[in-house]
């Protein structure tokens, strides 16, 4: 039963626009959002997190929004840079310690 | 400063054998995850220690899977009888902290397991 779902396995962009990756969850007691980003063979790294207080965290081009009511979020890439290209993936927590993550998307940011 | 470390990179065993995973986290780090990506899927919760304990267990698939953390730094994945099902790319992650979950987790570069 997948509580985190990301149903854009990839996405292009040219470089310079925007790039938008979005993320479902079902469970309504998270709070706690964070996208990872992965390169080939390392582990993920973290990028840039939301508590449930928020709808909306900025971090340089990095911007997750956040709503709740559709339990929805989303990361905002602007501009994209090639070497943005990577696996993104969307991950949850609650009052536990678990940690639930999404399937990933791909994004290629083509120069 | 060094990161999580995992050994080995890379781990072929043949189906039925026993293997061990290590994972060194960031030193100071009290919590420490196991997680496990099957391919083209995203990180599965397997474990969580808090300090030397597993607090939260309730990922792991089997009782064929087994962590350890003896002192508190240091953690050994253990599979027995390995199953073919069982290839995946194992990681392991660190977080400081306590019961907080506010805060990153840094991972590990991961251990390929490919059982044959």
């Amino acid at each position: 039963d997948q509580q985190v779902k990301q149903n854009s396995p990839s996405l292009s962009v040219q470089e310079g626009r925007i790039s938008i990756l979005n993320c479902d969850y079902t469970n309504s007691m998270f709070d706690y959002f964070l996208w990872y980003k992965k390169y080939p063979a390392e582990g993920p790294t973290f990028l840039i997190s939301i508590s449930s207080i928020k709808d909306k965290n900025e971090d340089g081009r990095f911007t997750v929004f956040l709503n709740k009511s559709a339990k929805h979020l989303s990361l905002h890439i602007v501009p994209s840079q090639p070497g943005d290209s990577a696996v993104y993936f969307c991950a949850a927590s609650g009052a536990g310690n678990q940690f639930y993550f999404g399937t990933g998307t791909s994004l290629t940011v083509i120069p | 400063g060094a990161g999580v470390s995992q050994t080995p990179s890379n781990k072929v065993t043949e189906k039925g054998k026993y293997v061990e995973l290590r994972c060194d986290p960031i030193s100071g780090h009290t919590a420490l995850y196991w997680y496990r990506q099957s391919l083209g899927q995203g990180p599965e919760f397997l474990i969580y220690f808090q300090g030397t304990g597993a607090a939260d267990d309730s990922g792991l698939p089997n009782d064929r899977f087994f962590a350890v953390r003896p002192e508190g730094s240091v953690s050994t994945l253990k599979i027995q009888r390995t199953e073919r099902g069982d290839s995946a790319v194992y990681l392991c992650a660190s977080r400081s902290g306590t019961t907080c979950s506010y805060n990153e987790q840094f991972f590990g570069p991961g251990t390929r397991l490919t059982v044959l």
